[in-house]
């Protein structure tokens, strides 16, 4: 079972630059989420989906977009990367509203640095 | 709205100590859950505990307790006899029921057991 996949795993990129995080998971769940984890900060929702064809902003969506084409992914796409945006990224999944006892199913991370 | 707190930031302990890890929660709902995660420092999240608001029972495994109590807002975390495997950081988060519920984080402990 591969849950979620996250990739890249690393990744640097230079100020102004864009890229896509991509993240799938294969376990049918309709709800999705992205967080963003800065040191001391714990994590914070950029973005979720609750079904295919439907997005919605977290607590820090500037700077990101997202889609969700299909219910196996959820890509994360930064368009003018900026250091603000040094961070770890986690995508994440759910069943529904209320997921089960483990709570949502994390992706393993992907550690962005914008230079 | 939900809030998570952490008021301790990094706890560090000798190795066969007990330490409790506090977490205190807000929410105006009735109906929500309760998590703990170990971040080691590999980095993934990983998934210790959940709590339902209605079930106030404490829970013990192994080494590790939690004591829910709904009277004073808290889920905090007691790891016995502590070892070195033990480090790591800790987020405990709040799940709200509903449509557009997520999951929030508080800010994380750093936990570092010494030899």
């Amino acid at each position: 079972n591969a849950g979620v996949t996250q990739t890249p795993k690393f990744r640097i990129l230079k100020i102004g630059q864009s890229m896509t995080l991509q993240c799938t998971q294969d376990m049918n769940h309709n709800y999705m989420y992205w967080y963003r984890q800065d040191p001391g900060m714990g994590l914070k929702l950029i973005y979720y989906s609750v079904g295919a064809g439907i997005t919605d902003k977290g607590e820090v969506p500037n700077g990101y977009n997202v889609s969700r084409s299909t219910t196996e992914d959820f890509p994360l796409r930064l368009e003018l990367a900026a250091p603000s945006q040094t961070s770890v990224y986690f995508c994440a999944s759910s069943p529904s509203d209320r997921p089960p006892n483990y709570g949502y199913t994390f992706g393993s991370g992907t550690r962005l640095t914008v230079v | 709205a939900q809030k998570v707190t952490q008021a301790q930031t990094e706890i560090s302990v000798v190795e066969k100590e007990d330490v409790t890890l506090d977490c205190v929660y807000e929410t105006r709902d009735t109906t929500y859950y309760l998590f703990w995660y170990k971040q080691p420092p590999s980095g993934e999240l990983v998934f210790l505990i959940r709590r339902n608001s209605f079930d106030e029972q404490n829970e013990i495994s192994g080494r590790y307790s939690w004591n829910f109590q709904k009277s004073t807002s808290s889920f905090n975390f007691t790891i016995t006899a502590s070892q070195v495997v033990d480090s790591a950081v800790y987020f405990c988060a709040q799940l709200l029921t509903g449509a557009n519920s997520k999951l929030t984080f508080g800010k994380g402990i750093t936990l570092s057991v010494r030899p």
